[in-house]
């Protein structure tokens, strides 16, 4: 079945510093893949999203980057400030049955950024 | 605007008891909606997903089921809890025809 690979597990820099979470996914057939926040003890927040027809896209601080050849999708943060620190998920789409697509997510990356 | 709600936000319960968790959705129509469990430090896992009133896909074999007795609501049961199933748990929707999945605020659940 599909699989999303998430790194780092955990990733600390300094604010003002960039910070970088990659994700591989195994389905040739995705095409759209959402990156979530979540910050304790709530529920995931969609933070960005990208399609299969299109290789970058950015919001603010934040950006996504697609390379469908290579299989793997990674966030982009610039700038980074204390409240970006939290949990961040990639997912990817996948299945098709009956036109249903379903969202598999990779495992996660806590990001700790310090002041 | 579309809004998600999910309670009890927080549950304790012993083992073997019964459990029932709710989920709502307002602002929108025929729904999309999933049931998802998030263990402690982990990712999320996905448990049932419902395309209609009625219409319930399990994801995984386990101690739970679910119900969609409304169009805008989903309900996530047990019988008899486990230890593993204390998790936090999240519910979602999407609109039919869109990828994107909003998830509720979460339901902790701890049993003891």
């Amino acid at each position: 079945g599909e699989n999303v690979e998430q790194h780092p597990s955990t990733l600390s820099v300094q604010e003002g510093d960039s910070a970088v979470i990659k994700c591989t996914y195994s389905d040739s057939a995705s095409n759209y893949f959402p990156w979530y926040k979540q910050e304790l003890g709530k529920g995931p927040q969609l933070i960005i999203d990208i399609r299969s027809n299109v290789g970058e896209k950015k919001d603010q601080r934040i950006a996504v980057t697609l390379n469908k050849t290579a299989k793997h999708f990674s966030l982009h943060i610039t700038e980074t400030q204390p409240e970006d620190s939290a949990v961040y998920f990639c997912a990817a789409t996948w299945g098709s049955s009956g036109g249903y697509n379903k969202l598999i997510f990779g495992a996660g990356t806590r990001l700790a950024v310090h002041p | 605007s579309q809004t998600i709600h999910q309670w009890p936000a927080t549950l304790v319960q012993p083992v073997g008891s019964p459990l029932s968790l709710e989920c709502t959705v307002e602002g929108t129509s025929n729904p999309n909606l999933y049931w998802y469990r998030q263990a402690a430090g982990r990712g999320l896992q996905l448990l049932f997903y419902s395309v209609g009133i009625g219409q319930i896909s399990s994801e995984v074999p386990q101690n739970l089921s679910a119900s969609r007795p409304q169009d805008r609501q989903f309900i996530l049961s047990s019988k008899k809890l486990l230890l593993s199933d204390s998790g936090f748990y999240l519910c979602a929707w999407r609109t039919v025809g869109r990828e994107t999945q909003y998830f509720g605020p979460g339901t902790r659940l701890l049993v003891l």
